[in-house]
């Protein structure tokens, strides 16, 4: 299995408050993406990165940011959280722009009450 | 029109069945395309790539449709252990870096 792993595994929190998470990578990939998975939806990318401090915006990146100051961590920020965020968060690798097999965290289940 | 488009299901079928279900997309820049595979409450994992010429995997034929923009997987002789959510993944208009997921479709292979 692909060295990949978030934390934390499961929160619990309250509107307003400022929430992140964590995708840490042993495999020293380049690419880097956060999405979040809600029933109906699939997987919809948040943000994703191309390298350190390189990072774009995917599809539903309101509300959210990230920073990736080093190649192995990837952290998605939720500055004040909302109840429309309650997800899962998934977070994932991959080695190169032609490579294209994206390798899983197992997610974060976050809860925003 | 959605990047990525699939109907999400459920397919529900006997086992022993074929399935097949598609896959639609937009961009028509793209070159690479994949099938993951969902089981409930776990990551996704790669089931296959698609290629310009098609691709066969034991019981599985994923095929690209450039024409149409449209790809599709076939399940032969389908077993219970195939119900699963099946995406389809094609990367982004503007970069490919950017990897856009379908919604999913819902494979429930039934006795």
């Amino acid at each position: 299995d692909a060295g990949i792993t978030q934390s934390p595994r499961h929160k619990v929190t309250e509107t307003g408050t400022p929430v992140t998470l964590r995708c840490h990578q042993t495999e020293n990939h380049r690419y880097m993406y956060w999405y979040r998975q809600d029933p109906g939806h699939g997987l919809r990318l948040i943000h994703y990165s191309y390298g350190v401090k390189d990072t774009d915006k995917g599809e539903v990146s309101d509300g959210y940011s990230v920073s990736r100051s080093k190649t192995e961590d990837f952290l998605l920020t939720l500055e004040s959280a909302t109840s429309s965020q309650t997800s899962v968060y998934f977070c994932a690798i991959r080695e190169d722009r032609d490579a294209g097999e994206l390798f899983f965290g197992e997610g974060s289940r976050l809860t925003v009450l | 029109r959605k990047e990525v488009e699939q109907d999400p299901g459920p397919f529900n079928v006997p086992e022993g069945a074929t399935v097949a279900f598609n896959c639609t997309y937009s961009n028509s820049a793209s070159q690479s395309f994949f099938w993951y595979r969902q089981d409930c409450r776990k990551e996704p994992k790669l089931l296959m790539s698609v290629y310009s010429s098609g691709n066969e995997d034991g019981r599985f034929t994923a095929q690209l449709n450039r024409a149409s923009q449209y790809i599709s997987l076939l399940i032969r002789d389908s077993k219970l252990s195939d119900s699963a959510t099946y995406l389809c993944v094609v990367p982004g208009p503007g970069s490919a870096s950017k990897i856009i997921f379908g919604s999913g479709t819902r494979l429930s292979i039934r006795p």
